[in-house]
């Protein structure tokens, strides 16, 4: 079964403190695994993908197969890093399922 | 207009009425979605088209009923809801299969359903 797991619904940290949101999948194929943030009033946005490798916004997330996760770790976090964030997987014909979402609140 | 734009932004419907939503993409894409957000649910994937075919029908209720008349639009038909069906519809749009890009989805804001 295709799956995306994260743990945490909620999930608050103080400004400046690391933050790490968990994400867990399931699927026999190849992954393609993202994570997508929701900031207020604003759409569903893509925020990284495991194939670039790269960090945005200070964000950063390895991709370990043998676990299963895809875990989004900031080192310090920022009040505006305050946001939804979905961990997504991506699997054949164009398929990409979602997690519920952790809510991320920072702290001031 | 550039994006993905929904309309209407806010709908209220009964159970016996027949109503439509609507999703426009201007961004040159292959495959379109249709996701359901309500409060109680995590963002469940509904339909998908690729290349204005059919590929994904997530088990979806037959009283939500999509088109895709070509590759820029997208419809969700809707008759005889019930009011769990009350819900954020959200589209998406990707490059889509073959592309480097598959799988990074590009959102519209959301119709809000009411089913009274």
């Amino acid at each position: 079964a295709q799956r995306v797991t994260q743990p945490e619904k909620l999930l608050s940290v103080f400004k400046g403190a690391p933050v790490e949101l968990k994400c867990n999948y399931s699927y026999s194929g190849s992954p393609e695994l993202f994570w997508y943030v929701q900031y207020s009033r604003q759409r569903l946005q893509l925020l990284l993908r495991h194939i670039s490798r790269e960090s945005i916004k200070g964000f950063t997330a390895d991709l370990n197969k043998g676990e299963t996760s895809f875990h989004l770790k900031k080192p310090f976090a920022q009040e505006e890093d305050s946001a939804m964030y979905y961990c997504a997987l991506g699997t054949s014909y164009d398929k990409v399922i979602f997690g519920p979402g952790t809510s991320l609140s920072v702290i001031p | 207009e550039t994006g993905v734009t929904q309309t209407p932004r806010h709908l209220v419907m009964g159970m016996t009425n027949k109503k439509s939503l609507k999703c426009e993409q201007h961004l040159g894409h292959n495959a379109m979605y249709w996701y359901k957000q309500s409060a109680k649910k995590p963002l469940e994937l509904m339909f998908v088209y690729s290349l204005e075919e059919r590929v994904e029908n997530n088990s979806v209720p037959s009283r939500f009923s999509p088109e895709c008349p070509n590759s820029s639009h997208l419809f969700l038909h809707l008759h005889t809801l019930q009011p769990e069906d009350s819900a954020l519809y959200l589209c998406a749009s990707s490059q889509g299969l073959g592309s480097s890009n598959t799988g990074e989805l590009f959102f519209g804001e959301g119709s809000r359903l009411t089913v009274l």
